[in-house]
Parts: structure tokens; C-alpha cells; sequence
């Protein structure tokens, strides 16, 4: 089982504050992935990285895959109310067959 | 954008009943079918592959027995929980990917309550 270690688990901070999580991994992956989920609903795809050190952008979300493609990184700036949700990375593993497997999430609070 | 149609939304079932929910890729079709679920604050967990036309590959401590998997067609897989019971209620969601190999995006279903009382 390739495990994707996320951290931190839970977090809660203010609007306008930066925040960074992780996504920790032994393992090399083809590609990794970031999703925000709402409650009772299914992940949306924020982004997809491949390229290890490649660095992508969308609005104040920043996402990082590392030169080895282990780990990944999300950095949000400015984090606005609309931002809270559970962030999952999710990876495929490099010598896998194939499949998605997730990350143990951090759950994001952005306090007004 | 490619769109995956789960249903039901939400399920509420008496403990020994079977309950099937349906995934479909609306607008392309899907060698390659996904199930997870999903318990309250924790993460998704791969439940099962599924291929069209060929038997799930189910994840270590997955029963295949009680979490039916049938892909019958390129945009269609179901997963029917037989004789469920309370410790199943749980949320399910089902993603299809849109090509084979690595390059084809995953697209995720809305997701399943389910409820055994």
C-alpha cells in the first residue's frame, strides 16, 4: 500500500492569513493531484502535477510536486472563508497499476 | 467537462437488505471505474477497480462477496452492498477515469449516504 501522509490533519486559522499543507509519501508517483471536497459531496480536481519540482498556480492556491515526486505541497495566501474544505492529495503510483490512491486529508477552517 | 451521474444520493436501507447504486459517465465512456468509501472526517479508500467487461479487482480486506461490483458497459459499473448491515452505512463514491494509461483525468461521482438502520 503506497501511503500519502498529509499534514497538518486540522487546521484553522483567520481570513487573510497563508497557510501551507503537505503531502508526504516513500513512494515516487507518476503524477499527484489535489482535491477540495465539501461535505456530502465528491472531490473536485483542483490540479495535477507531473513533472517533479514543477510548481503550479491557480488564483492565491500554489501547488509544488517535489524534484523526487514524493511529496507535494499547497500553499494558500490571502485564505478567504470560501476556501474551507477538506484537501485531499491523491497520487498514482509510478509503478502501480493504475489507480488513484488518496491522502489522509487536511481539513481547512478559514475564520471570518 | 466530463461528468460522472452517481445515484442514489442517499440510501436509507433496513440491516439485511441489498442496496445497488449506479455510477455513468455521462458524455464519455470509461474503460476504468473506481469505487471508495468514505467515513466521517477521514479520507477516501479504494474499495475496488473495475473494468468494463472483465471481473473488479477489489483492495486488500475488501470483501467481493458482500461489495458486488458488475461493469457491464463503457459508461455504466454498480455496486450493490448485499445484506448490509449498520457498520456498511457510509459514504461511496465512484470515479471513472476518462482513457487508459496515466494520461486520462479521474472524474468523481457526487457520492452515496448510505444508512443501514
Amino acid at each position: 500500500t503506497q501511503l500519502l501522509e498529509q499534514s497538518p490533519q486540522f487546521l484553522s486559522i483567520q481570513e487573510g492569513e497563508n497557510l501551507t499543507v503537505y503531502c508526504n509519501s516513500s513512494s515516487v508517483f507518476s503524477s499527484l493531484q489535489w482535491y477540495r471536497q465539501e461535505p456530502g459531496e465528491g472531490p473536485v480536481l483542483l490540479v495535477t502535477v507531473v513533472t517533479g519540482g514543477e510548481v503550479k498556480k491557480l488564483k492565491r492556491l500554489t501547488f509544488q510536486f517535489g524534484d523526487a515526486r514524493k511529496d507535494s505541497s499547497l500553499h494558500i495566501t490571502a485564505a478567504q472563508p470560501g476556501d474551507t474544505g477538506l484537501y485531499l492529495c491523491a497520487g498514482d503510483w509510478k509503478y502501480g497499476n493504475e489507480k488513484l490512491t488518496f491522502g489522509t486529508g487536511t481539513r481547512l477552517t478559514i475564520i471570518p | 467537462g466530463a461528468v460522472v451521474s452517481q445515484h442514489p444520493s442517499w440510501v436509507i436501507c433496513k440491516s439485511g437488505t441489498s442496496v445497488k447504486i449506479e455510477c455513468r459517465s455521462l458524455d464519455f465512456q470509461a474503460t476504468t471505474m473506481f469505487w471508495y468509501r468514505q467515513f466521517p472526517k477521514q479520507s477516501l479508500m479504494l474499495m475496488a477497480t473495475s473494468n468494463e467487461g472483465s471481473k473488479a479487482t477489489y483492495e486488500q480486506g475488501v470483501e467481493k462477496d458482500k461489495f458486488l461490483i458488475n461493469h457491464a458497459s463503457l459508461t455504466l459499473s454498480t455496486l450493490t452492498v448485499t445484506s448490509a448491515h449498520p457498520e456498511d452505512s457510509s459514504f461511496y463514491i465512484c470515479s471513472a477515469r476518462r482513457s487508459s494509461g496515466r494520461s486520462g483525468g479521474y472524474t468523481f461521482g457526487s457520492g452515496t449516504r448510505l444508512t443501514v438502520v
